[in-house]
């Protein structure tokens, strides 16, 4: 199987543009989840999508956004971007329908960088 | 919401002796507690995971062990070599009735091996 991907690798923005991260998961898998990794804050969660839905929040603001599409590829979008944005922005995907937890697996990252 | 918490920092050890990561977390309704090893620019990569009805489980060279009444977890290497150079991450999680709250991590031990 295919792992998961992420497009773009890298992108350099600058500051008050928006940027949109695409994620595709491991195929069968529904849950994506995204995360920010920095050297000061360490790996952090921004959201989880199942079904189309986002099924839990992490404590970001609101100009972080996400949606998922009916192939469970997700798609992460922040808006007026800032410099603290700058960071590897991760996605991992899992099953997401059993009722006990699931192992996930992450995508090499989208390096952002904001100018 | 969930707190984990991870020492040391950074870990250097011969190689061929043992290294042991540990972690404590704050909420007792976690029950998935996976340990994640990244190498420099690369994605994270699941090495094992515990959930909270086990009390060890043993992967080769690596185990993991969880005490739910102290809320603690641990990673132990045994006969480490050169290759397990790397940062390790550990994470908690909820999972309640097929939806699965976000990884919350620890801030990651560097760990290296000495020649």
């Amino acid at each position: 199987k295919a792992g998961v991907t992420q497009t773009p690798r890298y992108l350099i923005k600058t500051r008050g543009q928006q940027v949109t991260l695409s994620c595709s998961p491991i195929s069968g898998h529904r849950s994506v989840s995204w995360y920010q990794q920095t050297p000061g804050q360490g790996l952090q969660f921004l959201f989880e999508y199942f079904s189309e839905t986002q099924r839990n929040k992490g404590n970001f603001p609101g100009r972080f956004s996400g949606r998922q599409f009916s192939n469970s590829r997700s798609e992460m979008n922040v808006s007026t971007l800032e410099l603290g944005d700058s960071a590897l922005y991760l996605c991992a995907s899992s099953l997401g329908w059993t009722s006990i937890p699931n192992e996930q697996f992450f995508g090499p990252g989208t390096r952002l960088t904001v100018l | 919401g969930e707190n984990v918490e991870q020492h040391p920092s950074t870990l250097s050890v011969q190689e061929g002796d043992s290294a042991v990561i540990k972690c404590t977390y704050s909420d007792s309704a976690s029950n998935y507690f996976p340990w994640y090893k990244q190498e420099l620019g690369k994605r994270p990569q699941l090495i094992i995971d515990i959930r909270s009805n086990v009390g060890e489980k043993k992967d080769q060279r690596i185990a993991v062990t969880l005490n739910k009444t102290a809320k603690h977890f641990s990673l132990h290497i045994t006969e480490t070599q050169p290759e397990d150079s790397a940062v390790y991450f550990c994470a908690a999680t909820t999972n309640s009735g097929g939806g699965a709250d976000g990884l919350t991590f620890g801030k990651g031990t560097h760990l290296i091996i000495q020649p």
